[in-house]
């Protein structure tokens, strides 16, 4: 099955820095790529997401890079605020199937 | 967007017993359902898949018979953790999804913490 590895597992940034997780997907029938924030004791809320067909998605402070060929995508969060810390999960899939999370990064922004 | 509702949103249960805890997709069918269970500062970890009118398809390691899952509807899937003990302590959360290749999210319930004594 498929195995999503992420790193880092901590990552701690000064308010107004960039902060960018990088995870890995061993199937390359994956071709969705979701990214999700969750704060403690709560539901998993999607942020951005990407499908295979695409390289790259921005919105507005947040933006996704995909690789398909190295099997590898990213997320850039840019302008840091304190409200951004929190556990990111990145996820990856096949269609419509279930998701494999990646194993997490607690991001926190320092004010 | 799509509404997920579990209930309960959290149960304090004695070993021994079972425990069962519903998942519904309030305003749309969802023909695929996901069981996921989170240890504290862990991972979401796929427990099963369930389609509506069809067994679950458990993940490699889980327990079909400790955790049993029924999806005899559209919009509402069950999760009994049976003869829960210590370990089976956890977040529960299930996810929706229309089930259609060209629609890929997911949409997940507010979860359940389960504390077994």
């Amino acid at each position: 099955g498929e195995n999503v590895e992420q790193h880092p597992s901590t990552l701690s940034v000064q308010e107004g820095d960039s902060a960018v997780i990088k995870c890995t997907y061993s199937d390359s029938a994956s071709n969705y790529f979701p990214w999700y924030k969750q704060e403690l004791g709560k539901r998993p809320q999607l942020i951005i997401d990407i499908r295979s067909n695409v390289g790259e998605k921005k919105d507005q402070r947040i933006a996704v890079t995909l690789n398909k060929t190295a099997k590898h995508f990213s997320l850039h969060i840019t302008e840091t605020q304190p409200e951004d810390s929190a556990v990111y999960f990145c996820a990856a899939s096949i269609a419509g199937n279930q998701f494999y999370f990646g194993t997490g990064t607690s991001l926190t922004v320092i004010p | 967007g799509a509404v997920v509702s579990q209930h309960p949103s959290w149960v304090i249960c004695k070993s021994g017993t079972s425990v069962k805890i519903e998942c519904r997709s309030l305003d749309f069918q969802a023909t695929t359902m996901f069981w996921y269970r989170q240890f504290p500062k862990q991972s979401l970890m796929l427990m099963a898949t369930s389609n509506e009118g069809s067994k679950a398809t458990y993940e490699q390691g889980v327990e079909k018979d400790k955790f049993l899952i029924n999806h005899a509807s559209l919009t509402l899937s069950t999760l009994t953790v049976t003869s829960a003990h210590p370990e089976d302590s956890s977040f529960y959360i299930c996810s929706c999804s229309l089930g259609r290749p060209s629609y890929n999210e997911q949409f997940f319930g507010p979860g359940t913490r389960l504390t077994v004594l």
